[in-house]
């Protein structure tokens, strides 16, 4: 069946470094791919998608590139700040368009001062 | 622009009892899905909802159901309450086509069955 596999966290970084997190998908056809965050205590938030092979997404700095031909979809910014801490989740949309969303298990980024 | 509200934000529940939980989508949004999120996992499709009906169910048993009304706002009922299904519960709405325009989510109903 279909299914994401990111990296396991969590990840701790200084203020300003380079971020990625990887995230590869099995799936039939051709999935939607998204990046989700979510904040302590809070719902999910779309951070960026993808809708179609090389369609880069990018929001807020960060930024991701739907690869057909790795799988993958990993999640990149150029220099974090303290308030991106926090779990993200990668997803793809099932192909039999429904709608329904398969996750990751997410990954917790941790931004020190 | 209101997003998706989720009724209660927290609630605690004894092992057999039923609980309701609610979700209003998205203004402009018609489609409503449930997730569930275990601590310290990803959520996991429980069902979907378009046009009243249960367009899509995830792996979950019959004690998990829902409802649709005509205002595209939702219910999900969980009845014979166990300890496993303490979780966040998350509602998601969306047009129709959700797999191109995405999902906005609820903040979730924190469900503690004790």
């Amino acid at each position: 069946g279909d299914s994401v596999t990111q990296m396991e966290g969590p990840v701790t970084l200084s203020e300003e470094a380079f971020l990625t997190i990887n995230c590869t998908y099995t799936a039939t056809g051709y999935p939607s791919l998204f990046w989700y965050v979510q904040y302590p205590g809070e719902g999910l938030q779309l951070l960026l998608k993808a809708t179609k092979a090389d369609d880069k997404g990018s929001n807020k700095g960060f930024e991701a590139t739907y690869r057909k031909e790795t799988t993958s979809f990993h999640l990149e910014k150029g220099s974090v700040q303290v308030s991106d801490s926090a779990v993200y989740f990668c997803a793809l949309s099932d192909p039999s368009n429904t709608g329904k969303l398969i996750f990751g298990q997410g990954t917790t980024l941790q931004v020190k001062p | 622009d209101a997003g998706v509200t989720q009724s209660p934000t927290h609630l605690i529940k004894t092992r057999g009892q039923q609980v309701t939980l609610r979700c209003s989508p998205k203004s402009g949004h018609d489609t409503v899905s449930w997730y569930q999120q275990a601590l310290g996992q990803g959520p996991q499709f429980i069902f979907q909802y378009y046009e009243e009906e249960e367009r899509q169910r995830g792996n979950f048993p019959d004690r998990f159901s829902g409802h649709q009304f005509p205002n595209y706002s939702s219910e999900l009922n969980v009845n014979a309450l166990l300890l496993g299904d303490s979780a966040l519960y998350l509602c998601a709405s969306s047009l129709v086509a959700g797999r191109v325009y995405g999902y906005t989510f609820g903040s979730g109903t924190r469900l503690t069955v004790v």
